[in-house]
Parts: structure tokens; C-alpha cells; sequence
């Protein structure tokens, strides 16, 4: 079993939708966490970091840590066609100098 | 503008030939890191470095050499020991200001494949 899951998609949507994307893990000593977000040939850009439990909001994107749950989300409101990448979830402990990744999941938004 | 470069964008390997991919960094960052990329894989830790001339294997440095003798600079090489090397392989570093816990920030990766 691997220490970090996500549905890879792909995820396909209208504009305008709100979308849901989802990461479970293992490890309960994770304490930190990130979305990243990936366009076609480039590298993950870092959309939301958050520690411990709890919600963050950056204007259209919503990130949530259960750790009850082992479960992250990261929300996406009034989505656009420019979201259309894959996004990666990442975790770390308060030790621990390398992140543990996601597979990704691919999102497009249908115009 | 502060950012991370990969070069080149594209690299290409003979059979037992070794390659050496560039990362170089103006963030002032001291930790850099090697991740390569598989389709449906995320990414896995080839090697890290908290400091300049100090380097760490990560889980998957068999067939990968690297050297920190810059703090801005942590070039990669895939040796012909590494009989998988097709991937795209990201750069990344860190700063440990504040903590060790900061953000990981990436270039825009170097696609390797085999000729």
C-alpha cells in the first residue's frame, strides 16, 4: 500500500463547476500539507500549504487536512479552463526533509 | 525575477554514456532536491542537500551522482548504471529559514530518453 493515494483520473468538468480533488494517507505523524499544481512539461507549482487540521482559502481554491481521517481535499470554485492540469498532493512530518507525493490527478475544464 | 533553471529542457543518452542535468537556483534557497517523474508514479527523491557540500541519498539514488559545491548550484548525473533513466526530472529547493518546514519550489524540469 502506498503511504500516499490519489485518483488519478482523469477528471473532466464544465466551467463554472466546483471541483473536488482528494488524497488519503497512511502515516499519521504527517503534518504538513501541499497542493501543487502541474501544467503540461512544466514543473508543480505550489497552490496551498497548510499544517495540521483544519481550512485554508486562497480565493478560489479551498484546501482541508481531516487528520482524524487520513483524507486532504483541495476545492476548486468557479472553475476555469486555465485550471486544467494535474494536481499533486505532497505531506511531510515535522523531521522529515523529503515530501511524500501523490500519483496526481489529471483535471480538465471544459469551456 | 528568483527562480529555479533546469537546463537543458531536453537531453538525450546514448547506451553507457553518463548525462549531466543542470539546476541552478537565485532563491538564496539551502536545501535543493533531484525528483523524477514517471507517468502515473508522482515523484520520487533521487538525492537532497541541506548545505553546500552535503548530500543525502533519497529512495531511489542507485544509477545517479550529484555534487553541491555552489549553494546556488546541484547538477544531476545519470550514469550508464541507471538502465531506466527515461523520465523527466525536477529540481527543487527549500529554504530552512523559519524552519525546516517550508514549501518545496521547482524549475520546469529536464526530459531524459534514450536514444
Amino acid at each position: 500500500q502506498k503511504e500516499v493515494e490519489q485518483d488519478p483520473g482523469p477528471l473532466s468538468v464544465p466551467e463554472g463547476a466546483i471541483v473536488s480533488l482528494n488524497c488519503t494517507y497512511s502515516n499519521s505523524a504527517f503534518q504538513y500539507f501541499m497542493w501543487y499544481r502541474q501544467y503540461s512539461r512544466k514543473g508543480p507549482e505550489l497552490l496551498m500549504y497548510t499544517y495540521s487540521s483544519g481550512n485554508k482559502e486562497d480565493g478560489r481554491f479551498t484546501a482541508q487536512v481531516d487528520k482524524s481521517s487520513k483524507y486532504i481535499s483541495l476545492f476548486i470554485r468557479d472553475s476555469q479552463p486555465s485550471d486544467s492540469a494535474t494536481y499533486l498532493c505532497a505531506m511531510k512530518d515535522g523531521s522529515a526533509r523529503q515530501l511524500t507525493f501523490g500519483s496526481g490527478t489529471q483535471l480538465t475544464v471544459l469551456p | 525575477d528568483g527562480g529555479i533553471t533546469q537546463s537543458p529542457k531536453y537531453l538525450f543518452r546514448k547506451e553507457g554514456q553518463n548525462v549531466t542535468l543542470s539546476c541552478e537556483q537565485n532563491l538564496n534557497h539551502d536545501a535543493m532536491y533531484w525528483y523524477r517523474q514517471d507517468p502515473g508514479q508522482g515523484l520520487r527523491l533521487i538525492y537532497y542537500s541541506q548545505i553546500v557540500n552535503d548530500f543525502q541519498k533519497g529512495d531511489i539514488a542507485e544509477g545517479y551522482s550529484v555534487s553541491r559545491e555552489k549553494k546556488e548550484s546541484f547538477p544531476l548525473t545519470v550514469t550508464s548504471a541507471q538502465k531506466n533513466p527515461t523520465a523527466f526530472y525536477l529540481c527543487a529547493s527549500s529554504t530552512p529559514r523559519g524552519g525546516s518546514n517550508q514549501p518545496q519550489h521547482f524549475g520546469d524540469g529536464t526530459r531524459l530518453s534514450i536514444l
